[in-house]
C-alpha cells in the first residue's frame, strides 16, 4: 500500500497568516490527490481534489499542488474557522490511503 | 441535494457481526461508487472497500477480506457494509462516501459509531 506521511502532525498560527501542510507518497501518485478538512465529530469535507483543484463551494484561500510524490495544501489567511484536521488522499492506486492528518490550531 | 444517511450507532460483542446501512439522495444512484471507510478513536481514515450500484460489484481491503460483505438496494437507493467477526480494534466510527471511479469523496454520510466491548 502507498504510505502517506503529512508534516507537521501539528501546527498553531494566528489569524491572517499563511500556513501550508506537506504530503509525501512513498510512490508516485501523479497528480490523484485529495485534501480534506475535518472538524471534531464531523464528517470529512473535500477541499481540493486532483492535487490542485478547488471543490465547488470552498473558500479561495485554501490551494493544493504538487505532482508525484510531493504535495502541499496552503491556506492564505487562516480565520478562525479554518481551526480543524486536515488530510491527503491518494487515490493513484488501489486501496486509498490517508495521511495520519495534522491538526492546525488558531492561536 | 446530495445526501448520504446512516443507520445510527451500535454497540456489540466481540465476535458478533454488524451491518451499516447508508441512504442516499438528491443524484443518480449509479453513476457513483459508494465507499467504506472507518476512523478509530484519535486515528487516521482507514478505507475497507466500495460498491459500484451499477451491478453489485465490490472490491474490499486485503485486511477486511473475508470479514466484511457490501451489497445494494438500488429500489430504496441504499447501500449496506457487513463486517463479521467483531473484535475491540473495530471500535470505529464509519462513514460511506461517494466518488466516481478514481475521483476523490466528495460527498459523506454523517458517520455511525459501532462500539465493541465485552
Amino acid at each position: 500500500d502507498i504510505q502517506l506521511t503529512q508534516s507537521p502532525s501539528f501546527l498553531s498560527a494566528s489569524v491572517g497568516d499563511r500556513v501550508t501542510i506537506t504530503c509525501r507518497a512513498s510512490q508516485v501518485i501523479n497528480s490523484y490527490l485529495a485534501w480534506y478538512q475535518q472538524k471534531p465529530g464531523k464528517a470529512p469535507r473535500l477541499l481540493i481534489y486532483g492535487a490542485s483543484t478547488l471543490e465547488s463551494g470552498v473558500p479561495s484561500r485554501f490551494s493544493g499542488s504538487g505532482s508525484g510524490t510531493e504535495f502541499t495544501l496552503a491556506i492564505s489567511s487562516l480565520q478562525p474557522d479554518d481551526s480543524a484536521t486536515y488530510f491527503c488522499q491518494q487515490l493513484n492506486t488501489y486501496p486509498p490511503t490517508f495521511g495520519q492528518g495534522t491538526k492546525v490550531e488558531i492561536k | 441535494q446530495v445526501q448520504l444517511v446512516q443507520s445510527g450507532a451500535e454497540v456489540k460483542k466481540p465476535g458478533a457481526s454488524v451491518k451499516l446501512s447508508c441512504k442516499t439522495s438528491g443524484y443518480s444512484f449509479t453513476n457513483y461508487y459508494l465507499h467504506w471507510v472507518r476512523q478509530a478513536p484519535g486515528q487516521g481514515v482507514e478505507w475497507m472497500g466500495l460498491i459500484d450500484p451499477r451491478g453489485g460489484t465490490t472490491r474490499d481491503a486485503q485486511k477486511f477480506q473475508g470479514r466484511i460483505s457490501m451489497s445494494r438496494d438500488t429500489s430504496t437507493r441504499t447501500v449496506y457494509m457487513e463486517l463479521f467477526s467483531l473484535t475491540d480494534e473495530d471500535t470505529a466510527v464509519y462513514f460511506c462516501a461517494r466518488a466516481k471511479l478514481s475521483m476523490a469523496f466528495d460527498y459523506w454520510g454523517q458517520g455511525t459509531l459501532v462500539s465493541v466491548s465485552s
